[in-house]
């Protein structure tokens, strides 16, 4: 038990569609991380929130959006759904910008299950 | 764009035997490394870093690094078939932004 809950756990959406994925953190984490994980892949870093403001971004286009709330929860949003977009969308978070074990002590949410046709 | 190698699998060790996992990563600056495990369905967890070349181990696990060969490696003593998981060997994208996973590879241990 890792503390942090998403929502929904799987959504089915159309292609164009968008969607919004939610995530509650640890109490105190301040830190986000938002991860892809399509099928027999490992995770995609997409982006991470730091006291509520984007510090990082990997390789995501710009309809992959992203907000952090000062609760200590954080939602993703995804425009223009396209079919490769479904996938596994984990939520990370520690406390801090390094946890106690460093920057790898991410603790996973269980991740929204979404699939797109 | 740093990129983590890691042979996908399936691995199938039998029960009772060492299961060795090796990543490679191609940013010669790198300078931690994580091992999550993540079974079928569920969600990654970190399981063993390292920092310093060498071997650093924590109960059955084993992590071995090689900065001068770029490598990585997860060893599993006593394999038991709740080791039965993907493997994930991970290393930061750049300073304080998270990690770039490999892809995994499978472990099956057969009872």
């Amino acid at each position: 038990e890792t503390g942090v809950t998403q929502s929904p756990t799987h959504l089915i959406k159309t292609r164009g569609q968008q969607v919004t994925l939610r995530c509650s953190s640890q109490s105190g984490h301040n830190t986000v991380s938002w991860y892809q994980q399509a099928l027999g892949q490992g995770p995609q870093f997409i982006f991470q929130y730091y006291r509520e403001e984007e510090n990082g971004r990997g390789n995501f286009p710009p309809r992959f959006s992203g907000l952090q709330f000062p609760n200590y929860s954080s939602e993703l949003n995804v425009n223009a759904l396209e079919l490769d977009d479904s996938a596994l969308y984990l939520c990370a978070s520690r406390l801090g910008l390094a946890g106690s074990r460093g920057i790898g002590e991410l603790f996973f949410g269980e991740g929204s299950r979404l699939t797109v046709l | 764009q740093k990129e983590v190698e890691q042979n996908s699998g399936p691995l199938s060790v039998p029960e009772g035997a060492i299961a060795s996992l090796n990543c490679t990563y191609s940013d010669r600056g790198s300078q931690s490394f994580f091992w999550y495990r993540q079974y079928s369905g569920k969600s990654p967890e970190l399981i063993m870093f390292i920092y310093s070349n060498g071997d650093k181990e924590d109960g059955r696990f084993t992590a071995q690094l090689n900065k001068a060969s770029q490598y990585v490696s997860l060893l599993i003593r006593d394999s038991q078939p709740s080791d039965s998981a993907t493997y994930l060997c991970a290393v930061p994208h750049s300073g304080n932004t998270p990690l770039v996973f490999g892809k995994g590879t499978r472990l099956s241990v057969i009872a």
